[in-house]
């Protein structure tokens, strides 16, 4: 079967750093995306990556390792504003299609 | 900015009503999709669209159908509302169908079924 497992909910502190991992069991790879999704709002785009290694844009950084079907999602100086779930898809298989984890609801605490 | 719009963020209806979900995008995009958001769980692909009167079959179609007659819009249709059909359905749209494209997404559109 296909399985993305996120833990469900993380907690941390303002001006913090936090880490969201994600693994995956699926029957092909083509690509990983991380999503932000506020509560009541679309899932917006944050990060793609293909190859092994540590992507960064800005305060977030994302991390790919294929032999182990593992990623992170690395969020530094945490704002207040960085509460939301955050969502792990990978693209797998022949068919291109999108397979969705459950999210990480992340609460970001003063 | 791409921009999605659903056109319904909240609907109430009952059980065995026809219930229409739009959807337009305002960037040339090729491919459209449906999803359903419920807790727990990853987003469900329910159809997608590659172009204009296509439509393809995703993970959980029964009881949906669409419908696409224009590049911009993609409509998802419940012939016959159940309540199992209780759910945030979220639109997205990208640019080619090349497995690597960033979905834009609508804001959601919250449906309970009575």
């Amino acid at each position: 079967g296909q399985n993305i497992d996120q833990p469900t909910e993380m907690t941390a502190t303002e001006g913090a750093i936090v880490q969201i991992n994600c693994t995956y069991q699926t029957s092909g790879f083509n690509g990983l995306f991380w999503y932000q999704q506020h509560a009541g709002e679309a899932p917006t785009f944050l990060s793609y990556n293909v190859l092994d290694g540590l992507e960064e844009k800005g305060r977030f950084s994302s991390f790919l390792s294929r032999s182990k079907g593992y990623s992170y999602l690395l969020l530094k100086e945490l704002q207040m504003k960085d509460s939301a779930s955050y969502l792990c898809a990978v693209i797998g298989g022949s068919n291109y299609q999108l397979i969705w984890g459950a999210g990480t609801k992340l609460i970001i605490k003063p | 900015d791409v921009k999605v719009t659903q056109s319904s963020r909240y609907l109430v209806k009952r059980t065995g009503e026809k219930v229409f979900l739009e959807c337009v995008q305002d960037m040339d995009h090729e491919n459209m999709f449906w999803y359903r958001q419920d807790p727990g769980l990853g987003l469900r692909l329910i159809y997608f669209s590659y172009d204009v009167k296509m439509k393809e079959k995703g993970d959980i179609p029964e009881g949906y159908s669409v419908s696409r007659e224009k590049k911009e819009r993609f409509s998802l249709i419940l012939e016959s509302a159940s309540t199992n059909q209780t759910s945030m359905y979220l639109c997205a749209s990208s640019g080619s169908f090349s497995g690597a494209n960033v979905l834009t997404f609508g804001a959601g559109s919250r449906l309970t079924v009575l």
